[in-house]
């Protein structure tokens, strides 16, 4: 079985400052992978980005980028210079192997100030 | 290139009625999920279908909702009758699985199910 656990219900940081998400996971499976997906207020689902869990080399997209530690089953979401349109519920998933489901933590709240 | 297309985007309907969603995968995806998100519950998968095909159906909550891919380009979920409990939103998601292929799960805009 799948789990993914985000301790963290809310953050928030300063615009243009860095703020780091964190997810744990657990899976049975030895080819799998994971993500974070926003949800802005518009409550699309939309991808940040994806790790695939043999590649050691963390995944980066523009401003956000991941701190993949497979021995310690954490995937952590590191939003540099934070924008007003960063904030949004987001979501660590993990999917992989047999196991076609994406399951999902239960969100972080992130709040941008400005 | 258009994304996954859902409609409606709102539903507002009375209890015992029928309620039906719609899906367009992305087009050359083989791979199409109904996803429900409640407060209470967050996201739950309730089926999977590969190549038109329902390969999962255990998250359908019962009998009364149903789901059918007749063709790869469209899906459709009914709840059948409706109940105030059904109120969610209720996501579809396509994705290509096969080998080489991250098998990443790309969202509709969600159709927001309100029952009274």
């Amino acid at each position: 079985a799948q789990t993914v656990t985000q301790s963290q219900p809310e953050m928030s940081v300063q615009e243009a400052e860095t703020v780091t998400l964190s997810c744990t996971y657990d899976t049975s499976e030895s080819d799998y992978y994971l993500f974070w997906y926003k949800q802005p207020p518009s409550r699309q689902m939309i991808l940040v980005i994806r790790q695939e869990a043999y590649k050691q080399q963390n995944a980066t997209e523009n401003r956000f980028s991941v701190n993949f530690q497979k021995a310690a089953k954490s995937f952590s979401l590191k939003i540099s210079d934070s924008q007003l349109g960063d904030a949004a519920m987001y979501f660590c998933a993990n999917s992989g192997g047999s196991n076609y489901k994406l399951t999902f933590g239960k969100g972080t709240l992130l709040t941008v100030n400005p | 290139d258009a994304g996954v297309i859902q409609s409606p985007r709102h539903e507002v309907t009375e209890m015992g009625q029928e309620v039906t969603l719609r899906c367009k995968p992305i087009s050359g995806h083989n791979s199409l999920f109904w996803y429900r998100q409640t407060m209470m519950r967050g996201l739950e998968l309730l089926i999977y279908f590969n190549n038109n095909v329902p390969i999962d159906d255990s998250g359908m909550p019962e009998d009364r909702f149903s789901a059918k891919m007749p063709n790869a380009s469209f899906s459709t979920l009914k709840i059948q009758p409706s109940e105030p409990r059904d109120s969610a939103v209720y996501f579809c998601a396509s994705s290509f699985r096969g080998p080489g292929y991250t098998d990443t799960q790309y969202f509709g805009p969600g159709t927001r199910l309100t029952v009274l």
